[in-house]
Formats: C-alpha cells, structure tokens, sequence
C-alpha cells in the first residue's frame, strides 16, 4: 500500500512532442504529489507538485494531471526539448511525526528527446 | 550558494572499512534526510532528522548511524561496509513543509 507505481520505465520522444509519464498509487493518505527531474551525476531536483484538492496545476511546459478517484496522476512535458532529456520522479508523500514529510518514490522514467 | 552541499562526491573503500558523508544546508531548514539511490535509480528513505531529532528510521542495518550535530548539519556514518553499501546516497532538507531539496549525492563503491 506504500508503493508508488510509475509508467513507462523509458521513453523516446521527438522535439516538439509531448512526455507523459504516469504514476498511480493506493494509500489514500497521501496528499502531496512532487516530480522530480533528475540529470546524470545530480541530484533530483523539484520539478513541480501538486496536492490531491486540485485536478491540473500548469508551470510553463510541465503540467500535472490527478485523478483523485482513479488515484493517479501524470507529469505531461509539451513541447519537449532535448535538455529535458532526464529520469523524471513521481513521489508520494504523507506527514510523518513531528511534521515531517515522508516521500514515496516511484520507481523513475528515463525520458530522451530526439533532436 | 549551494543550498544543499555533500562530501565527498565520491567515496571508493574496501569491505570492512568505517566511513562517513556529511551533510550541510544554508537554507535555513528544519529536517533533514538521507536517501540512498542503487544501481536501478530507485530512491528509498533512510532517516529524517527534524531539529536534531530522529524522526524517520526506515529499516536501515544498525551499521548505518546518522548524527545531526545541529540543524544545518546531518552527518551519516557507515560502519563494517559491505559490498551492498554501494549506491548513490543523498541529502535532503526541508523547511517544515513538503518540498525537499536534494544535495548533489555521494557515490560510494565498496570493493
């Protein structure tokens, strides 16, 4: 019930495409949704996020998709450009004690974007 | 400035040795983490330190010891290192919020 379970393992798209990434999870308490972009030889970084009170949150070409019902979400990349050539990171995070947050990732996407 | 800084970058020893990673943030946060990243890239948690205070202990060996001398700092000390201690481990912090900000990872190879 804590596993975050993310689609496709890799994907190969042209520049000017669209990246879908898809993520779903089961534990109903989790209520903060990050993506993270991770680059080789660095660390992930925050991508963009989204909590489970809103269906669509939109930052320049990343958008967040989340079906609270479905208990899925989905990291849509448009446009795509060969610099966002990456592994992408779903997380899913629930407060733990003392207001820490604990995040469940997925299991990570290797996006490539074709010049 | 780096917000989230790790040393060293990389870290090659043998089998039975004792090691340690630190960890520093200039962000002003209140919890840190450590993450340890295999060879698949799946991220998992460690230990979460909120204000000096362990918070988070996922099912780490007991030769993994996170210290946290003060709020800025998170240290991870690795005792009896076995050849399934190498990965890629990363420092996070985080104001008492949601977003965590992740430090550049350390590579560790135990030959």
């Amino acid at each position: 019930q804590q596993q975050v379970k993310q689609s496709p393992q890799s994907l190969i798209v042209q520049k000017g495409g669209i990246s879908i990434i898809n993520c779903a999870y089961e534990n109903t308490a989790f209520d903060y949704f990050p993506w993270y972009q991770q680059f080789p030889g660095k660390g992930p970084a925050l991508l963009i996020a989204i909590r489970p009170d809103v269906s669509e949150k939109k930052e320049g070409r990343f958008t967040i998709s989340f079906n609270k019902s479905a208990k899925q979400f989905s990291l849509h990349i448009m446009d795509s450009q060969p610099g966002d050539s990456a592994t992408y990171f779903c997380a899913a995070s629930t407060p733990s004690t003392s207001g820490t947050y604990k995040y469940i990732f997925g299991t990570g996407t290797r996006l490539k974007v074709l010049a | 400035d780096t917000a989230v800084s790790q040393t060293p970058k990389y870290l090659v020893t043998q089998m039975g040795n004792d090691k340690s990673i630190k960890c520093e943030q200039n962000l002003g946060h209140d919890t840190m983490y450590w993450y340890k990243q295999d060879s698949k890239k799946f991220l998992k948690i460690m230990f979460s330190y909120n204000n000096k205070e362990l918070i988070i202990n996922e099912t780490v060996p007991n030769r993994f010891s996170p210290k946290s001398p003060d709020k800025a700092h998170l240290n991870l000390h690795i005792n009896s290192l076995e050849l399934g201690d190498s990965a890629v481990y990363f420092c996070a912090s985080a104001r008492t919020s949601y977003e965590q900000y992740f430090g550049p990872g350390t590579r560790l190879t135990v030959t």
